[in-house]
């Protein structure tokens, strides 16, 4: 079945350097790949995502890439803002029955004033 | 809309004890999911179903059982907990029709089994 690897699992980044968290996938057939934003104590919501058919998705400070060929995406986040700490995941699905994720272990990432 | 609904929130059981917690979703989506969250290990999925009336296992689904007897609920139960049922679960829904692969995802249920 699928498998997601995500790194790193931890990152701290300045006030307004960039952050860039990386993802691997494994199966050939999924076509769809979003990211999710976690912050503590709260549910998963979905800041940014991509499909196989787009190499590059751009949303304000936000931006995710994709390289079918190397089966690898990521998620750039320029600007950062102290608010941008949280935990992100990543996940690959594909048109299959339930059309599910599977999800990355997660990435924790601090943002210091 | 309240969106994707989760009770209860928090939950203590004994070893051995069953429970249900319910997931309700007002956006009359077709697809429903439950996940459990650990430390390090991301989301996993418990159960899903595609529709009323279908349920499917996904990648951790010994100990739990479903159900969705109508499209707006699905159900999942703890016959008889055990403290590796310990964890944070969550419930997802989203649409069958149009573009959007979006899962939404509703509040956690906090479950510790002692």
């Amino acid at each position: 079945g699928e498998n997601v690897e995500q790194h790193p699992s931890t990152l701290s980044v300045q006030e307004g350097d960039s952050a860039v968290i990386k993802c691997t996938y494994s199966d050939s057939a999924s076509n769809y790949f979003p990211w999710y934003k976690q912050e503590l104590g709260k549910r998963p919501q979905l800041i940014i995502d991509i499909r196989s058919n787009v190499g590059e998705k751009k949303d304000q400070r936000i931006a995710v890439t994709l390289n079918k060929t190397a089966k690898h995406f990521s998620l750039h986040i320029t600007e950062t803002q102290p608010e941008d700490s949280a935990v992100y995941f990543c996940a690959a699905s594909k048109p299959n029955y339930g059309q599910n994720f599977v999800f990355g272990p997660g990435t924790r990432l601090s943002v210091l004033p | 809309n309240a969106g994707v609904t989760q009770t209860p929130k928090f939950r203590v059981l004994k070893t051995g004890q069953s429970m249900t917690l319910l997931c309700a979703q007002d956006m009359n989506h077709e697809y429903m999911y439950w996940y459990r969250q650990d430390p390090g290990m991301g989301l996993r999925l418990i159960h899903y179903s595609v529709g009323e009336g279908t349920t499917a296992k996904g990648e951790v689904p010994d100990g739990y059982n479903v159900s969705r007897l109508k499209k707006q609920n699905f159900l999942l139960g703890l016959e008889s907990a055990a403290p590796s049922q310990t964890s944070v679960y969550f419930c997802a829904s989203k649409t069958g029709t149009g573009v959007s692969n979006e899962q939404f995802f509703g509040p956690g249920t906090r479950l510790t089994v002692l």
